[in-house]
């Protein structure tokens, strides 16, 4: 089992939905990450947190919009999706942001865009 | 700018057979590197890291990779393979420019047969 915890672990929306995917961690790490994972490639990173701040955006499109509201908590809120915004969305998490620090993954959110 | 590239996309052994991966990444300064796995409906776990000293690092379920930094190369290993080694393996690589970013390779789908 993974200590970063991730829900919903499948989302269908349509379109002109608003959703919300959420991402938790009590290991006490400061950075967190939300990445976009497409079948058979690798994940593809998305935002960056860094003691609460955004510090790095991927040039990710406005209607993705990320959100920490506590070191322990990571939202992505959906907003007017496309049909290739469908994949695997992972959050992980690391102690800091140092080249050394390896990331924790959680089980991602599996989002389909009718 | 870095890149990460795996030299087998898919690869298919018997149980007992030696298993190599291999890994090449594009940077001139001082690398992080790591191996991780994912198996089927699971979440990304750390097979093994490399940070500085013995360029032959252990990992978990008897994984080993070497750094050869003259040939940019961080191959993963393991001697034996059984069936539940199905998976996914990532290699991926963290710079002294890049803060944390992780650049993961394409990946290599390996197919364990029993």
């Amino acid at each position: 089992d993974t200590e970063v915890t991730q829900t919903p672990k499948h989302l269908v929306m349509g379109m002109t939905n608003k959703k919300s995917l959420k991402c938790e961690q009590h290991m006490g790490h400061r950075a967190m990450y939300w990445y976009k994972q497409k079948a058979k490639k690798p994940p593809e990173l998305m935002f960056v947190y860094s003691y609460e701040k955004l510090s790095i955006n991927e040039s990710v499109p406005s209607r993705f919009s990320p959100e920490c509201p506590n070191s322990s908590l990571l939202n992505l809120h959906l907003h007017a999706l496309q049909p290739e915004d469908s994949a695997l969305y992972l959050c992980a998490s690391s102690q800091n942001r140092g080249r050394e620090q390896p990331q924790h993954f959680g089980d991602g959110t599996r989002l389909s865009i009718l | 700018a870095q890149s990460v590239s795996q030299h087998n996309h898919h690869v298919i052994l018997s149980e007992a057979a030696s298993l190599e991966l291999g890994c090449n990444y594009s940077y001139g300064g001082t690398v992080n590197l790591f191996w991780y796995v994912q198996y089927p409906g699971q979440h990304l776990q750390l097979l093994l890291k490399y940070f500085s000293g013995d360029p032959l690092v252990k990992g978990i379920k008897g994984f080993e990779a070497e750094f050869i930094k003259s040939k940019f190369s961080f191959n993963l290993r393991k001697p034996s393979v059984q069936w539940s080694d199905t998976a996914e393996y990532f290699c991926a690589v963290t710079t002294t420019d890049s803060w944390g970013k992780l650049q993961f390779g394409a990946g290599t789908q390996v197919v364990v047969t029993p």
